[in-house]
């Protein structure tokens, strides 16, 4: 069974430029989340998607970062523009769903690491 | 509010060590715990979990109880490898009310020597 993909695996760009992530699940995993894990940090949750639509996106800075999921398959995340504090590793996580009460696993991506210079 | 708290690293050891690393937590409800581990290079991969007190989890030679009376789900190995190397997270997820993400520590890295 594939993992979760995502690309690019690195990235750098400057300051103010924007960049974009794409992320594929695992197929027929309904749930898709975006992290972002700063060096030294546990991962933070960004966006959390159950099929297309936006489950919680209380933790992400919506004046620059944007992620979508059209058809309920694979998802964008993009920032623009970037802050140097954006540096970090980009997580992208699936799983199967997210009842209550059950345990869904999630299933993680590589990750890409973002430099803003 | 809920959150994770495990030991700071590095932790160095040799092989054939034995290891624990600590995670306490403080959640409302009865959370699910989990150890999460990263590889160099690699994704988070889940190591093992426990969904209720008492429980034990365990995979790889690693364990880790639910201890519900200490809030603590301490992970331990007892003989580790250079292959153990990683960076190791302890999480917990809440099963009340509509807040159901993942809560993590900060993570421990881990370096094995021969």
């Amino acid at each position: 069974e594939a993992g979760v993909a995502q690309s690019p695996r690195y990235k750098i760009i400057e300051k103010r430029q924007s960049v974009a992530f794409w992320c594929n699940p695992i197929s027929g995993h309904a749930t898709l989340y975006w992290y972002q894990q700063i060096l030294g940090q546990g991962p933070k949750l960004l966006i959390q998607f159950q099929n297309n639509g936006v489950v919680d996106d209380s933790q992400l800075p919506k004046d620059r970062f944007s992620a979508e999921r059209l058809k309920g398959v694979d998802s964008t995340l993009k920032i623009q523009p970037a802050k140097l504090e954006d540096s970090a590793v980009y997580l992208c996580a699936s799983s199967l769903t997210d009842r209550p009460r059950a345990y869904n696993e999630q299933f993680f991506g590589p990750g890409t690491r973002l430099t803003v210079l | 509010g809920d959150s994770v708290t495990q030991m700071e690293g590095p932790v160095t050891l040799s092989e054939e060590a034995f290891l624990t690393i600590n995670c306490t937590y403080t959640a409302t409800g009865y959370p699910s715990l989990f150890w999460y581990v990263q590889y160099p290079g690699e994704g988070l991969q889940l190591l093992l979990k426990a969904t209720k007190a008492d429980d034990k989890g365990s995979n790889k030679g690693f364990e880790a109880t639910y201890r519900k009376e200490t809030t603590s789900f301490h992970l331990e190995k007892g003989s580790v490898q250079v292959s153990d190397s990683a960076v190791y997270f302890c999480a917990l997820k809440t099963n009340a009310g509509n807040n159901r993400k993942l809560i993590w520590g900060l993570g421990t890295s881990l370096a094995v020597n021969p």
